[in-house]
């Protein structure tokens, strides 16, 4: 069974730093493009990032590029954000997301959320 | 980036109405549109694929239709377990945007 866990949110200050974990189980995190999406409270979903399945390929939303940065760790399975010069409208409940297949579009296994609150 | 405009924002109905959102792309994606729907608290769940390809165990009273820019989903028979949001997703190209949602409440 596919399973993704998120875990590493929390209250920062603006301008501070957090690493989110995204432990996933059931399938290699190499073989599949992975993506965080956060949700603000109240709002809709925002895709932030991916990373490729096969190729070392980083993508991002332009609201984090040069601040935000995703990794894996392909020999514990888990996927990462790196999340530097936090700002309050970072606040949001950050999932992880796994992309059905290369050949296919959509993301059929999400993880529960983890959220990160930007407050002074 | 390729904008994706749901419309409407929210609706009313009842159970047993025939429901239908519509996304609305800002340039051609082909049928690179997928859809969710998602509970309050809950991650989402991944309904549709390649615009109208019903992902394996979702109810048959969920289609999607459409190619280029204009995309549907429609629910028929509207059941309780259906009041949720939808949301549209491209997956043309980086960025992957989202819709701004649809929320089907009860009349």
């Amino acid at each position: 069974e596919v399973q993704l866990s998120e875990s590493g949110g929390g209250l920062v200050q603006p301008g501070g730093s957090l690493r989110l974990s995204c432990a996933a189980s059931g399938f290699a995190i190499s073989n599949y493009a992975m993506s965080w999406v956060r949700q603000a409270p109240g709002k809709g979903l925002e895709w932030v990032s991916a990373i490729g399945g096969s190729g070392p390929g980083t993508y991002y939303a332009d609201s984090v590029r040069g601040r935000f940065t995703i990794s894996r760790d392909t020999s514990n399975n888990t996927l990462y954000l790196h999340m530097n010069s936090l700002r309050a409208e970072d606040t949001a409940v950050y999932y992880c997301a796994k992309r059905v297949s290369i050949l296919r579009s959509g993301f059929d296994s999400w993880g529960q959320g983890t959220l990160v609150t930007v407050s002074s | 980036a390729i904008q994706l405009t749901q419309s409407p924002s929210s609706l009313s109905a009842s159970v047993g109405d025939r429901v239908t959102i519509t996304c609305r792309a800002s340039h051609d994606i082909s049928t690179t549109l997928v859809w969710y729907q998602q509970k309050s608290g809950k991650a989402p769940k991944f309904l549709i694929y390649d615009a109208s390809s019903l992902e394996s165990g979702v109810p048959s009273r969920f289609s999607g239709s459409g190619s280029g820019t204009d995309f549907t989903l429609t629910i028929t028979s509207l059941q309780p377990e259906d009041f949720a949001t939808y949301f549209c997703q491209h997956f043309y190209d980086y960025p992957l945007t989202f819709g701004g949602g649809t929320k089907v409440q009860i009349k």
